[in-house]
């Protein structure tokens, strides 16, 4: 069974420019949710999406938004790059089965470098 | 609010057992984690337990709730180099099942 892919693994842009992550989860997952690394702030949730909707949002500016298709594959996209911006994006899925158990699992990450 | 306290660093030589310890601030959590990160790499999940367990065993890997002082710990026995890593606590709450709080992480050196 494949784990959860992100893509690309690597990217480098330009401050003001925008980025678009994808985030295939595994198969049978409908919740995708998606998290920020950086060595200052450590792990942080960006949003979580469920059948399409998203169902719980971080503390991060607009300029931060995703979205879910119907195949339950999920994009993150940040627009106005700054420096700050700049951290290992990872994505995590799982069943969302609520109380009758929870297992999330990630992805490799995207790295994003802006300069 | 929700907050997840660990140490920053444990050092353990090669076949001793590994205790990280864990706080946690929020009292309606549902399902605590452990995760495992190696360099350049993403979160590996370990195991996790749901508040109602006090204990959960997974081969080399023991977990011990402690609701009432809201105290998880990881103990990992016959530690080996390959442990060394960074151990991630997080918890969630029964108002977002899915949105993960997590520890600062604790680095793990094993050394031979």
């Amino acid at each position: 069974k494949a784990g959860v892919t992100q893509t690309p693994r690597y990217l480098i842009k330009t401050r003001g420019q925008q980025v678009t992550l994808s985030c295939s989860p595994i198969s049978g997952h409908r919740s995708v949710s998606w998290y920020q690394q950086t060595p200052g702030q450590g792990l942080q949730f960006l949003f979580e999406y469920f059948s399409e909707t998203q169902r719980n949002k971080g503390n991060f500016p607009g300029r931060f938004s995703g979205r879910q298709f119907s195949n339950s594959r999920s994009e993150m996209n940040v627009s106005t790059l700054e420096l700050g911006d700049s951290a290992l994006y990872l994505c995590a899925s799982s069943l969302a089965a609520g109380m009758s158990g929870n297992t999330i699992y990630f992805g490799e990450g995207s790295w994003l470098t802006v300069v | 609010g929700e907050d997840v306290e660990q140490s920053l660093f444990l050092s353990v030589r090669e076949g001793d057992s590994s205790v990280i310890n864990c706080t946690y601030t929020d009292s309606s959590s549902t399902y605590l984690y452990w995760y495992k990160q190696e360099p350049g790499a993403g979160l590996q999940l370990l195991t996790y337990i749901f508040s109602n367990m006090d204990m959960k065993q997974d081969q080399r890997l023991t977990v011990l709730l402690n609701k009432k002082d809201k105290h998880l710990s990881l103990r990992i026995a016959d530690t080996q180099t390959g442990d060394s890593a960074i151990y991630f606590c997080a918890e969630s709450s029964n108002t977002g099942f899915q949105k993960l709080v997590f520890g600062t992480g604790t680095r793990l050196l094993v050394s031979p």
